[in-house]
């Protein structure tokens, strides 16, 4: 079965460095990946989606690649501020359902 | 629009009763999805419908799990009897068939005591 593996660890950055979170699949390559961002207290909010046949998107400040040879999606954060300090999670979907599996997450915590 | 509303946000019981857990999904959205969050096992879909019928409860632990959503507007989840190893947020999400990112409410934390 499909599994996904993000970074348990903090990572702990400062203000206007780039942050870049990693998510790797075990299994086969879904049709797109999506991107969430998790406050203490609060549901994931969508950030982006990125298809199969896409390398990268841009949103503002943010850059989602999508290398399916590595099995690797990488989410980048530039010129980060405190207020990105959040839980980041990503998600796929399962054997062609409608359902999502989403990784356990990883903390961003950006200092001034 | 108001977004996914999820009742009550807080919710302390006792071993042994029964809990029942709210949700309203956004206006048009035709999947709604059930999900517990841990620390340990981080988020995990219970169940999910689509327009109104259960389509997969694979997710659902075990019979004193049960969901349902009688009408567009509004489903639940209920734990009978209810144990201290349920403790956890429970979160529903609502998304269209024409997109695919889901819109998460605000949670219900369950402890169970």
């Amino acid at each position: 079965s499909q599994k996904i593996e993000q970074n348990s660890e903090a990572l702990n950055i400062q203000e206007g460095k780039t942050a870049t979170l990693t998510c790797n699949y075990t299994n086969y390559s879904p049709a797109y990946l999506q991107w969430y961002r998790q406050d203490p207290g609060r549901g994931p909010v969508f950030l982006l989606l990125i298809r199969e046949n896409e390398k990268e998107k841009r949103k503002e400040r943010l850059k989602v690649t999508f290398d399916t040879t590595l099995k690797q999606s990488l989410f980048h954060i530039t010129a980060s501020q405190p207020a990105d300090s959040a839980t980041y999670l990503c998600a796929l979907p399962t054997g062609g359902t409608d359902k999502l599996i989403f990784g356990t997450g990883t903390r961003l915590q950006v200092f001034p | 629009d108001a977004g996914v509303i999820q009742s009550p946000r807080h919710e302390v019981t006792e071993m042994g009763q029964e809990v029942t857990l709210r949700c309203k999904p956004i206006s048009g959205h035709d999947y709604l999805f059930w999900y517990r969050q841990t620390m340990m096992r981080g988020l995990e879909l219970l169940i999910y419908f689509n327009n109104n019928v259960p389509i997969d409860d694979s997710g659902m632990p075990e019979d004193r799990f049960s969901a349902k959503m009688p009408n567009a507007s509004f489903s639940t989840l209920k734990i009978q009897p209810s144990e201290p190893r349920d403790s956890a947020v429970y979160f529903c999400a609502s998304s269209t068939p024409r997109e695919y990112e889901q819109y998460f409410g605000p949670g219900t934390r369950l402890t169970v005591t």
